[in-house]
């Protein structure tokens, strides 16, 4: 079965500019993570869906980041304007079912630096 | 609030030989699931093992194995017959499951662990 996939794999973008990145997530996979690695930590869920709808988005900056999935499968995380502190890289994830048995598939990430 | 601490940044290990990794956590939950997840180096993020907090006998993954101590709020990971494949950042990671059903990671910092030949 085809992998949960992500577009860009690296962006480098001046502070100010905007940025989007995409996630398919695996056929099926109702739940859907993007989540924020700054290097040296570990990733931090900045918001999750459940078909198209937010479950928790309590760590996401909503003054600067956005995050949209209509249809209920691929997804769209946006950042207007960038900080220098959001360069990261940024990973999505998807699983079957809500639950803790419902392990996260994750996507190689998209690298942002923000200059 | 649930926090995860890995104290070793950094570990090495010779090829067959095996290495233990050190997780922390602090919760005043009961019940609560834990993870050890993999991220080879430019690859994806996988999951190793996972212990229910309610079961006290110890998960084990062929050559993967946890030393989960709950009182201690404790869980190793144990690679056993260690592989140059087995070169990635591992990191421990935490869950609370909630009503409503978010599956919600903390993870720890990483430890960097590299098999050497």
């Amino acid at each position: 079965e085809a992998g949960v996939a992500q577009s860009p794999r690296y962006k480098i973008i001046e502070k100010r500019q905007s940025v989007a990145f995409w996630c398919n997530p695996i056929s099926g996979h109702a739940t859907l993570y993007w989540y924020q690695q700054i290097l040296g930590q570990g990733p931090k869920l900045l918001i999750q869906f459940q078909n198209n709808g937010v479950v928790d988005d309590s760590q996401l900056p909503k003054d600067r980041f956005s995050a949209e999935r209509l249809k209920g499968v691929d997804s769209t995380l946006k950042i207007q304007p960038a900080k220098l502190e959001d360069s990261a890289v940024y990973l999505c994830a998807s699983s079957l079912w809500l639950g803790p048995q419902g392990e996260q598939y994750f996507g190689p990430g998209t690298r942002l630096t923000v200059t | 609030a649930q926090t995860v601490t890995q104290s070793q940044p950094e570990m090495s290990v010779q090829e067959a030989e095996t290495v233990t990794l050190s997780c922390t956590y602090d919760t005043s939950e009961n019940n609560y699931y834990l993870f050890w997840y993999k991220q080879p180096p430019s690859r994806q993020m996988i999951l190793v093992i996972r212990q229910e907090a309610y079961k006290q006998q110890n998960a084990t993954e062929n050559r993967f194995s946890v030393n989960f101590q709950k009182a201690a709020k404790s869980f190793s990971l144990k690679i056993s017959d260690s592989q140059l494949g087995d070169t990635a950042m591992y990191f421990c990671a935490f869950m609370k499951p909630r009503d409503g059903a978010t599956n919600k990671l903390i993870f720890g910092t990483g430890t960097l662990l590299a098999v050497q030949p």
